[in-house]
């Protein structure tokens, strides 16, 4: 059963960098055709999507975030990564993981990770 | 503002069927497929319909969806507790874009 778990610091400084990464456990990240994403949720907010990566490296962001986003993949420790720039208390949400089935009309997203709070403070 | 338009909250008395509205574009919803998604309190969104009414395993036939237009639609029947939850629909917009709708807090009666 495939799975995916989020990881990284729980707190990170006003303009500095936000890293964390997801963990996929019971399947290559690199089978199936799938794509691999981050949907990150302010507190007592709504869902928004934050970008999406193929295995082969191709990244799609948000347009809105596109200028502070950076994400990567390692197939080797079958996990990827994101990275938000310059970061504000805006950026505070919880940050989920989640394989994106994107072919043709069809895009969802299945399963998902257990989300990680990331809390933008001095 | 999101480009999917779902009312903040909803409720209903247990027994009986709900169904919550999702509005979009011509530029989404109408070229696109919608995903719906459940997140329970204090848990991450599961996925409850794709491809405007399909069912992933092991997600009961309460559950439906439907599309037509610029809109879609997702049905509950048989209202239980434990669907008390927020409901989330999503798509693909030609901004280069996924988006979500804000989200509707369903209460059951």
């Amino acid at each position: 059963q495939l799975q995916l778990q989020e990881s990284g610091p729980g707190l990170v400084k006003p303009s500095a960098t936000l890293s964390v990464t997801c963990i996929v456990s019971g399947d290559s990240i690199s089978s199936g055709g799938y794509y691999w994403g981050w949907i990150r949720q302010p507190p007592g907010g709504g869902l928004e999507w934050v970008g999406s990566l193929y295995h082969s490296g191709s990244t799609y962001y948000n347009p809105s975030l596109k200028r502070r986003v950076t994400m990567s993949v390692d197939t080797s420790k079958n996990q990827f990564s994101l990275k938000l720039s310059s970061v504000t208390a805006a950026d505070t949400a919880v940050y989920y993981c989640a394989r994106r089935h994107w072919e043709e009309l069809s895009d969802y997203f299945d399963p998902w990770g257990q989300g990680i709070l990331v809390t933008v403070s001095s | 503002q999101s480009l999917l338009s779902q009312p903040p909250s909803m409720s209903a008395a247990a027994g009986q069927k709900v169904t919550i509205p999702c509005s979009g574009r011509s530029s989404n919803i109408g070229r696109n497929s919608v995903s719906w998604y459940q997140q329970l309190p204090g848990t991450a969104p599961k996925l409850l319909i794709y491809d405007n009414n399909k069912r992933p395993s092991g997600i009961p036939d309460r559950f439906s969806g439907s599309k037509s237009g610029t809109s879609a639609t997702l049905g509950i029947t048989g209202l239980q507790t434990g669907d008390e939850a927020d409901y989330y629909c999503g798509t693909w917009d030609n901004s280069l874009n996924v988006v979500f709708g804000g989200g509707t807090q369903l209460t059951v009666l």
